[in-house]
């Protein structure tokens, strides 16, 4: 199985600033495609989660461009610019590249 | 508007079987491939099947520590999905979500104790 590993971040992080996430994988993500099977949710308190990036750097419809993706094969980063209080919550990266589909064990965001 | 409204969860002895149900609404339920994820009470997030659409001879994935106690099922006339746990273990304890592509339920509390 592939295995995904999320990085931490440097809790809380001050409203207004950037905050990055990042994400390993244990086997490239990168498909003979062109694509990289990675997606990121975020899983606010109290709800289910919600799909925010596909294909490592694309966004989902309706989220913010404050969010972006980018990476390699197997090294992964979410993006958040300018950190606002409804980015509060997990994060978490999945690939959809082979089954069984895997997900990083969350990175948590707290804002100052 | 997608909806996806997951039922059947509730409290259940070790070695005893659930059956689960998702019904969904807002997208051609009949060509999408449907999913169940659950979340451990340690918030880790677990895949455990995927089903495949008619024209795909309803191909089924499962997670390979579940396979032979879980059965993924769906039912195009009514645009559900299931599925059926049997066998239960106090590991399987947990919040179990229905997914479509970017889409999850609200989830259903699984509990499995004596």
């Amino acid at each position: 199985d592939i295995v995904m590993t999320q990085g931490a971040l440097p809790n809380p992080v001050p409203s207004g600033e950037s905050a990055s996430i990042t994400c390993q994988s244990s086997k490239s993500l990168l498909h003979s495609n062109g694509k990289t099977y990675l997606n990121w949710y975020l899983q606010r308190p109290g709800q289910s989660p919600q799909l925010l990036i596909y294909w490592m750097s694309t966004r989902a419809s309706g989220v913010s461009d404050r969010f972006s993706g980018s990476g390699s094969g197997t090294d992964f980063t979410l993006k958040i610019s300018s950190v606002e209080a409804e980015d509060v919550g997990v994060y978490y990266c999945q690939q959809f590249l082979e089954y069984p589909r895997t997900f990083g064990g969350g990175t948590k965001l707290e804002l100052k | 508007e997608v909806q996806l409204v997951e039922t059947g969860g509730g409290l259940v002895q070790p070695g005893n079987s659930l059956k689960l149900s998702c019904a969904t609404s807002g997208f051609t339920f009949s060509t999408a491939w449907m999913n169940w994820i659950r979340q451990t009470p340690g918030k880790r997030l677990e895949w455990l099947a995927q089903i495949e659409d008619k024209s795909n001879n309803y191909f089924i994935s499962y997670l390979e520590s579940v396979k032979g106690r879980f059965t993924i099922s769906r039912d195009d006339s009514k645009s559900s999905v299931y599925l059926q746990m049997n066998n239960l273990k106090e590991e399987d304890t947990a919040i179990y979500y229905c997914t479509w592509f970017a889409y999850w339920g609200q989830g259903t509390l699984v509990t499995v104790s004596s």
